[in-house]
């Protein structure tokens, strides 16, 4: 089964409005780690904003917040004021366990391409 | 800019052959980590080294091996080159801020972009 599963491939969102990138995960672990990246047509991965499985509020960074359902293992991430520089693929990842003192791979989904219409 | 350091850019090599990847960690991460992104993809986690060992292996092909020198600097050698193989490969790193303390978070490189033609 697919760890980490984001069904919609590709979205389209009007610019100040907000958008909804789904994310789901699947792990027996009690502690665990989401992560949500940016990679804009030039390629590279931004790191968004990250949610452990311990916490209990959702967390937020500026226009970025992640909406945590740890019952239904879903992830989501909501952009708010969409601007023209959030078309990109976004990625949802996860890091299984604690965090080692090796540090722990992170598991990422197939993506989001989202494409913001001004 | 995430500090790690990946080169070259771009590359562009013929079936049957082998190229080197190379990448340098951000100052002080002593882990490193290779994820393959093929065309439209997700992100597929190669291999991961932790000060020069080997510490966790994914789908990674046996004409694929890689290996983390006493700088941390790390190359990934990637032989018997296949059209299959093109692709993005990124090179992350990760600092230990503690047990339980911190994200995990890895820092990407730019990545090395790969065509065998």
């Amino acid at each position: 089964a697919q760890k980490i599963t984001q069904t919609q491939p590709g979205m389209f969102v009007q610019e100040k409005e907000a958008v909804t990138l789904d994310c789901t995960y699947d792990t027996s672990d009690q502690s665990y780690g989401l992560f949500w990246y940016k990679q804009p047509s030039s390629g590279e991965m931004i790191f968004l904003i990250y949610q452990g499985s311990y916490d209990e509020q959702n967390a937020t960074e500026g226009r970025y917040s992640l909406n945590f359902q740890k019952a239904r293992k879903s992830a989501n991430l909501v952009i708010s004021a969409s601007q023209l520089g959030d078309s990109a693929m976004y990625f949802c990842a996860m890091r299984e366990g604690m965090i080692k003192a090796a540090g722990n791979k992170l598991t990422f989904g197939g993506g989001t391409r989202v494409l913001v219409k001004p | 800019d995430s500090g790690v350091t990946q080169t070259p850019k771009h590359l562009i090599t013929a079936t049957g052959q082998r190229v080197t990847l190379r990448c340098s960690p951000r100052s002080g991460d002593l882990s490193v980590y290779w994820y393959q992104q093929s065309l439209d993809q997700g992100l597929q986690f190669l291999i991961q080294y932790y000060n020069g060992e080997e510490r966790a292996k994914g789908n990674i092909l046996e004409r694929f091996s890689a290996q983390q020198f006493p700088d941390l600097h790390s190359e990934l050698n990637l032989s018997s080159l296949e059209l299959g193989d093109s692709a993005l490969y990124f090179c992350a790193s990760s600092v230990f801020p503690g047990q339980g303390r911190g994200t995990g978070e890895l820092f990407f490189g730019e990545g090395s972009r790969l065509t065998v033609l």
